[in-house]
């Protein structure tokens, strides 16, 4: 089975301060991973993917994200927030061969000025 | 390179009534997802296809929802007779690859369902 948890339904930080993202996943298989973005009236987009090849991963807009498999996570983060990265994200899990996607619930990530 | 598209954006309607949505995919994508997503929740999974075919469709409630992919290509996703609890936002995403491997998906504007 395969679910996946995002720690925090809500995060605020400052403008230019890190951004940490925290997402936790539970596969029987070897998990396909995604960070996806959902701006407000906008469509889905995606960030970054892993699929089995390096564990760190290097996504759009400066977002990056690590496969860490003894720890069933795979975090977002991004050195310095900037304001347009206030928006809705979800972490994804997937497995080819169970067919399933699941999305997680959301963050919410929120940029003080 | 046009995106997913979607229709109607918004609809609203009375419990009971029925109510289709519209999505035309990425050109050549083979594969095709209805999601639904709640307010306050992430989009979950409705039915997946490939080409014409249903790859999942354990997540639908058959008993109101029905979805098909006429020639492989647009899909229409109908509620009958609606409830309540079905408003949400309905996404549509579509694919390059079919089962068997994971591709990016590319997600349309999503239709806002409100039921009264």
């Amino acid at each position: 089975a395969q679910s996946v948890t995002q720690l925090d339904s809500h995060v605020s930080v400052s403008e230019g301060t890190p951004v940490l993202l925290r997402c936790n996943y539970s596969s029987s298989y070897s998990p396909s991973l995604f960070w996806y973005v959902q701006h407000p009236n906008k469509g889905l987009q995606l960030l970054l993917k892993y699929t089995s090849a390096a564990t760190l991963v290097k996504g759009i807009n400066g977002f990056e994200a690590e496969f860490k498999k003894s720890e069933t996570s795979f975090h977002l983060t991004k050195p310095s927030a900037h304001m347009s990265d206030a928006a809705e994200y979800f972490c994804v899990v997937s497995h080819s061969s169970a067919s399933k996607i699941i999305f997680g619930s959301g963050t919410r990530l929120s940029i003080r000025p | 390179e046009a995106g997913v598209a979607q229709s109607p954006r918004y609809k609203i309607i009375e419990k009971r009534q029925s109510v289709a949505f519209w999505c035309n995919p990425i050109s050549g994508h083979a594969t095709l997802y209805w999601y639904q997503q709640i307010l306050g929740q992430g989009p979950k999974l409705l039915i997946q296809f490939q080409n014409n075919g249903v790859v999942d469709d354990s997540q639908l409630p058959k008993d109101r929802f029905s979805a098909e992919r006429l020639k492989g290509v647009d899909s229409t996703l109908k509620i009958q007779p609606a409830k309540l609890e079905d408003s949400a936002v309905y996404l549509c995403a579509s694919s390059l690859v079919a089962a068997g491997g994971y591709n990016e998906q590319f997600f349309g504007p999503g239709t806002r369902l409100t039921v009264l």
